[in-house]
């Protein structure tokens, strides 16, 4: 089965500082890669998604992600967060196994913007 | 308004019983997922369904039962045999095929 890791359980930044999560997977075949936010008291919503096509993509609120399929690496970014980026961010595969695509969700990172 | 509904938010019960959480989807999605969330340990993943009358365990299957008799509905039931069964429950739909998951508002279960 497929795995995720996140390296960073905690991540604190100052208004304006730069972003990246990292996000590694380990599956051989062929995955679908998503990034997921949860704001404080809210639903998980998804940030964005690579399917194929441009190894970076663009999400909403100026994230974006680059794919890098020999590291199987699938890292989140922002140039300048905000004090409303404070959540929790999970990255997540879909990959085909055992004959039906399984959903797998890394630990997440907390994000902590301080104003 | 289409969705996903789970119901209750807020659960209790007493240790030994079995409950049953509700997760109704009416985005025509063939695909169902239940998860549960613990601090820092991520989503972890239940049961999932491709398909009605089909499912198959997740990572952490055991002390939990499902069923998929219609295609908007997946209940879960935590039964007295899961462990640690106080956590915050989601469940997710999505088309076949990998595509993007959409959630629910979550169900806190806690057992005492």
């Amino acid at each position: 089965a497929q795995s995720v890791s996140q390296h960073n359980h905690h991540v604190i930044l100052s208004e304006a500082a730069s972003l990246e999560l990292g996000c590694n997977y380990s599956y051989g075949g062929t995955v679908n890669l998503f990034w997921y936010v949860q704001y404080p008291g809210q639903h998980l919503q998804l940030l964005l998604k690579y399917f194929s096509g441009d190894p970076l993509v663009k999400g909403i609120k100026g994230f974006e992600a680059e794919f890098i399929k020999s590291k199987f690496s699938f890292n989140l970014r922002k140039p300048s967060v905000q004090w409303s980026d404070t959540a929790e961010y999970f990255c997540a595969v879909n990959a085909r196994w055992a004959g039906s695509y399984q959903l797998t969700f890394g630990k997440g990172t907390k994000l902590s913007v301080i104003p | 308004d289409g969705g996903i509904t789970q119901s209750p938010k807020y659960l209790f019960r007493k240790e030994g019983q079995n409950v049953t959480l509700s997760c109704e989807q009416n985005l025509n999605h063939d695909a169902m997922y239940w998860y549960r969330q613990d601090p820092g340990q991520g989503l972890r993943l239940i049961y999932y369904s491709q398909i009605v009358n089909d499912f198959q365990k997740g990572d952490i299957a055991e002390g939990y039962s499902v069923s998929r008799e219609k295609k908007e509905s997946f209940p879960l039931t935590v039964t007295s045999a899961q462990k640690n069964p106080t956590a915050f429950y989601l469940c997710a739909s999505s088309t076949q095929g990998g595509t993007e998951a959409f959630f629910g508002q979550g169900t806190r279960l806690t057992v005492v």
